[in-house]
């Protein structure tokens, strides 16, 4: 019953931009896409969310396509540090119940 | 401003015992969750409260009861505790005013059933 689709790994070089896709098909009109990243074992760190508009802010951006389909999460200079999990997540029914895929292991490379 | 408390960080049962995790957050937030965390896999929602006295159940909701009696606190219980619930568990919170917003979330509590 999956609600998100993202790769399980991606490796970007230091100082370049990172781009990690998710797919969320069965998105409704009014339910939000939000990104939140793990990193070792921590809690996970919010990041960014959008409903249909483009979204930027200090962390990364959010490029949410047309038809809500489909998002990407830019990190604009990866560093060593944002090597984590990124989870991409809508909320599924009602606005109260949020569901974490597996999320991308990005691996951030010097 | 501590955020989201949780303890203990570390609890190691027998099979068949009980034990309460804590969950208590200072962000006067409405919402509050339980999220499981298996090695190498995602969250997944055990139970969420949007206030006092409402609790509701999400993906994996056997073995565990919850119960939210004041706005601060959420407990999570485990009545008789199976080798299956050996995990990190994630308490997160959440303002209720807007449909957008961000997941606050705990450190974790670990626990090892043996």
């Amino acid at each position: 019953d999956a609600k998100t689709t993202q790769p399980t790994s991606m490796d970007c070089a230091e100082g370049r931009a990172a781009n990690l896709p998710c797919n969320h098909s069965t998105i409704s009109g009014n339910e939000y896409v939000y990104w939140y990243r793990q990193i070792h074992s921590q809690g996970p760190q919010y990041i960014i969310h959008g409903l249909k508009n483009n979204e930027t802010n200090e962390m990364a951006s959010l490029i949410i396509t047309e038809d809500r389909k489909s998002s990407t999460l830019i990190l604009p200079h990866a560093t060593l540090r944002d090597t984590a999990v990124y989870y991409c997540i809508v909320k599924v029914g009602n606005f109260n119940k949020f569901y974490f895929g597996s999320g991308t292991k990005l691996n951030v490379k010097p | 401003n501590a955020g989201v408390t949780q303890t203990p960080k570390f609890q190691v049962l027998k099979t068949g015992q009980s034990m309460t995790l804590q969950c208590a957050q200072d962000m006067n937030h409405e919402y509050m969750s339980w999220y499981r965390q298996d090695p190498g896999m995602g969250l997944r929602l055990i139970h969420y409260s949007v206030g006092a006295g409402i609790t509701d159940q999400g993906e994996v909701p056997n073995g565990y009861n919850v119960s939210r009696s004041t706005t601060e606190d959420f407990p999570l219980r485990l009545l008789s505790a199976a080798p299956s619930q050996t995990s990190v568990y994630f308490c997160a919170s959440k303002g209720q005013g807007a449909i957008g917003g961000e997941l606050f979330f705990g450190e974790g509590s670990r626990l090892t059933v043996l």
